[in-house]
């Protein structure tokens, strides 16, 4: 059963210390995305990935977050230094983006609380 | 990127068909509408998409209007299961970039 795998699946740190956040994506899809969810902004895109190349970062703050795909089956998501208000579900979603369009499959998120 | 309207929340009896309407009155000609849920704590879920056409398959019907500014999401025997949130989107496909933006959504509360 194809699944997009996400780890930690919750995360407490403290303010000031570095988190990163690691999604695996289904094999053989070329799109991943990354969101934000908390209940003032609902899901943010933050950013998203064709092929291993960014494509678009313009919802991450680029002064603390970070975003890349080492390789096909990895993609992780760093915020340096974390701030509380960087608390929020974060998940990451890929699929396989043809013509006709597709849908993306979502993780189960990494709980994030920064005291 | 176009904008969806839905409404805040529904409500719905179990066993009858839920119906969850969307404007997207600014959509453009090579937009998709996709639909996702959100069941409490879990990653969004996909149900269905469609262009012009509708759409059915094993979790939902996708009805939209000829001039595509608005659709209705259709399930048609609704269960206790499917209380979430129903986001309606559209997004453009194909080569080069895309965003999938989520709105507010719909709350369907499936009651007994």
């Amino acid at each position: 059963d194809a699944r997009v795998t996400q780890t930690p699946r919750h995360k407490v740190t403290e303010m000031g210390q570095e988190v990163t956040m690691r999604c695996q994506p289904i094999l053989g899809h070329n799109t991943v995305f990354w969101y934000r969810q908390t209940m003032m902004q609902g899901l943010e895109l933050l950013a998203y990935f064709r092929n291993r190349a960014p494509l678009d970062d313009s919802g991450m703050p680029k002064d603390r977050f970070s975003a890349e795909m080492p390789d096909a089956t990895l993609a992780t998501l760093k915020i340096q230094p974390s701030e509380p208000r960087d608390s929020a579900v974060y998940f990451c979603a890929s699929g396989l983006m043809a013509r006709g369009g597709t849908e993306a499959f979502f993780g189960q998120g990494t709980r994030l609380t920064v005291v | 990127d176009a904008k969806t309207t839905q409404p805040p929340s529904m409500d719905c009896a179990e066993g009858r068909a839920a119906n969850l309407p969307c404007n997207h009155s600014t959509i453009s000609g090579n937009e998709y509408v996709y639909w996702y849920r959100q069941i409490h704590s879990q990653g969004p879920q996909y149900i269905i998409h469609g262009l012009k056409n509708n759409e059915t398959n094993e979790m939902a019907s996708l009805i939209i209007t000829e001039d595509r500014k608005s659709s209705t999401l259709i399930l048609p025997h609704a269960t206790l299961r499917d209380t979430a949130v129903y986001y309606c989107i559209v997004r453009v496909a194909g080569t080069g970039g895309f965003k999938t933006i989520f709105g507010a959504g719909t709350r369907l509360f499936v009651k007994a």
